[in-house]
Parts: structure tokens; sequence; C-alpha cells
């Protein structure tokens, strides 16, 4: 199976900060890596996908990048609404299709 | 609009049985695959099964193999989970997600809102 972690697991941020969130990977995929956002209550949603594409109707602020076992979840400036938890993907090898831990995005 | 919309769960004793649904509307249902994925109270998610386009292909999580099979029904734009012996740890919320499962995009790209799952006597 491929195992995904995320760092950091929690982060506390301002409005306006630039926020990097890494998902590493235990072996090496392809590009089928994607990012969700889910907010307390919620349905994920979908933000990026294939590592760095993003989503019809997801804000150019949030951006993905990274390859081979690293890749990285960027929001440009962070805004009120972006306080969630983040999520990467795998769809490269399966099953199982794994998620990541999961990184909470919480206001300083 | 893409929508997605679960129903069928409940309260349920261990060794129980539950069926859920999932009906879609907005899209080309019978193009996609579809998954069920689970998200236990206050943890991260869980990918349970998926389920091809026609059907042909098919996959379980290890924690739910032999107990829970997936399905669909192309012309009743709808996807099932039958879950058989429950157990206290399978409680979560229940979500299906659409995937679009080509090469240029592997993800699941719409989510229902959930149906709460909860095994307990």
């Amino acid at each position: 199976d491929v195992q995904l972690t995320q760092s950091p697991s929690f982060l506390s941020a301002s409005v306006g900060d630039r926020v990097t969130i890494t998902c590493r990977t235990s072996q090496v995929i392809s590009s089928y890596l994607a990012w969700y956002q889910q907010k307390p209550g919620k349905a994920p949603k979908l933000l990026i996908y294939a590592a760095s594409t993003l989503q019809s109707g997801v804000p150019s602020r949030f951006s993905g990048s990274g390859s081979g076992t690293e890749f990285t979840l960027t929001i440009s400036s962070l805004q009120p609404e972006d306080f969630a938890t983040y999520y990467c993907q795998q769809l490269n090898t399966y099953p199982p299709i794994t998620f990541g831990p999961g990184t909470k995005v919480d206001i300083k | 609009e893409m929508q997605l919309v679960e129903s069928g769960g409940g309260l349920v004793q261990p060794g129980g049985s539950l069926r859920l649904s999932c009906a879609a509307s907005g899209f080309s249902f019978r193009t996609y695959s579809m998954n069920w994925v689970r998200q236990a109270p206050g943890k991260g998610l869980e990918w349970v099964s998926y389920i091809s386009d026609s059907s042909r292909t098919i996959y379980y999580a290890d924690s739910v193999k032999g107990r829970f099979t997936i399905s669909r029904d192309n012309a009743e734009n709808s996807v099932y989970l039958h879950m058989n012996s429950l157990r206290p740890e399978d409680t979560a919320m229940y979500y299906c997600a659409s995937d679009p499962d080509t090469p240029l995009m592997r993800c699941f790209d719409n989510w229902g809102q959930g149906t709460l799952v909860t095994v307990s006597s």
C-alpha cells in the first residue's frame, strides 16, 4: 500500500499569510495526486488534481506542485473561508486508494 | 449541476446489515467510476470501495472485504453499498464520490453530503 504523510498536522496562521502543506508518499507515484478541503460538518471538496491542476471554480490562490514522493499545496494569501482541514490523496497505485491524515489550518 | 445524494444510514446493532444508496444527477453517471469513502467521528478520510463505470472492476479496502458489496444501476443513476456483519468500528459518515477515471483526471470530483451509520447495541 502507498502510505501518505502530511506535514504539518496542525497549522496556525493569520489572514493574508502564505501557507504551504507537504504530502509525502511511501513510494514514487506519477501525478495522480489530489488535494481536498473539508470544513466541519461538510463533505470534502476537490481543490487540485494531477498534482497541479486547479479544479474549476477553485480560487487561484490555491496551487499544487511536486512529483515523485513529495507534493505541496500552497495557499498564497490565506482568506477567512480557507480555515479548514486539507487532505492529500493518491490514485496511482490501488487498491487501496489512500488519503493523508490531514492538516488542520486554524486561525492564529 | 452535478449532485450526489446518499441515503440509508441509521442505527444498527453489531452483526446487522444496512444498504446505502447514492443517487446521482446533473452529469453522465454511466461514464464515471464511483467510490464510497467513510469518516469516523473526529477522524480522517478512509476509502472503502470502488466500482468502474461498467461494474467490470470492483475494489474494496481490506477492512471491509468480505462484508461489504458495492453495486450500481446505470439506468437508475445510482450506486449502492450493501453492508453486512457490521462492527462498532464501521461507525462513520459514509460519502459517495464520483471519479472521472480518465488518464488526465483521476480524483474524486464530486461528493455527496454523507449518510451517518452508527453501529451500537
